[in-house]
């Protein structure tokens, strides 16, 4: 079974600062994807970025980063400069894969509201 | 845009009822997902389509049923309706079975409010 844990219900920052946005994760799995998405007001979901468990570097995507740390099976969103349009509900999920078999689906967390102020 | 449509945008309609939610998914994309996104039980994968054969099911309720069709888009279908079923209904693709890195692109979603 996968777990995907977001201790921070709602975070806060000032207008082009960084922010950290926490995920933990469980899973027995040999190998794993790892997906943060922003859910805006306006309801979609929105793909940020993707780190593969063998992955030797961190992803990047422009203004996002993600701090991948292992062993402490931590996959944190980093979000630099924010700005206001950055105000929304951010999502990290997983995707196993064991023994040639993946799992399609997506394990979500209940996700962090963000908020950007001016 | 992500390229996956979801028809209708909102739905209401009452107990007991039966709808259909549909979703056409980015072009090229094989594998079509459906997952319910409501306040007490978060975002929950319903199923999994693949080049129209169900390949992988979560937590969908026996009153609920999809496919995928030649053309791959895919419907869902949710009958005898209850008030819990008021949920945000998000349908994915992406492009393969579940390669590592296979990202999953989200539609817009449909709201479904049942009175």
């Amino acid at each position: 079974a996968q777990k995907i844990t977001q201790t921070q219900p709602g975070m806060f920052v000032q207008e082009k600062e960084a922010v950290t946005l926490d995920c933990t994760y469980d899973t027995s799995d040999p190998s794993y994807g790892l997906f943060w998405y922003k859910q805006p007001s306006s309801g979609e979901m929105i793909f940020l970025i993707y780190q593969g468990s063998y992955d030797q570097q961190n992803a990047t995507e422009g203004r996002y980063s993600l701090n991948f740390q292992k062993a402490r099976k931590s996959a944190n969103l980093v979000i630099s400069a924010s700005q206001l349009g950055d105000s929304a509900m951010y999502f990290c999920a997983m995707r196993g894969f064991a023994g040639g078999t993946s799992y399609g689906k997506l394990t979500f967390g209940q996700g962090t509201i963000l908020t950007v102020h001016p | 845009d992500s390229g996956v449509t979801q028809t209708p945008k909102h739905l209401i309609t009452a107990t007991g009822q039966r709808v259909t939610l549909r979703c056409s998914p980015r072009s090229g994309d094989l594998s079509v997902y459906w997952y319910q996104q409501s306040l007490d039980q978060g975002l929950q994968f319903l199923i999994q389509y693949y080049n129209g054969e169900e390949r992988a099911k979560g937590n969908i309720l026996e009153r609920f049923s999809a496919q995928q069709f030649p053309d791959l888009h895919s419907e869902l279908n949710l009958s005898s309706l209850e008030l819990g079923d008021s949920a945000l209904y998000f349908c994915a693709s992406s492009a393969t079975l579940a390669g590592v890195g296979d990202t999953q692109y989200f539609g817009p979603g449909t709201r479904l409010t049942v009175l």
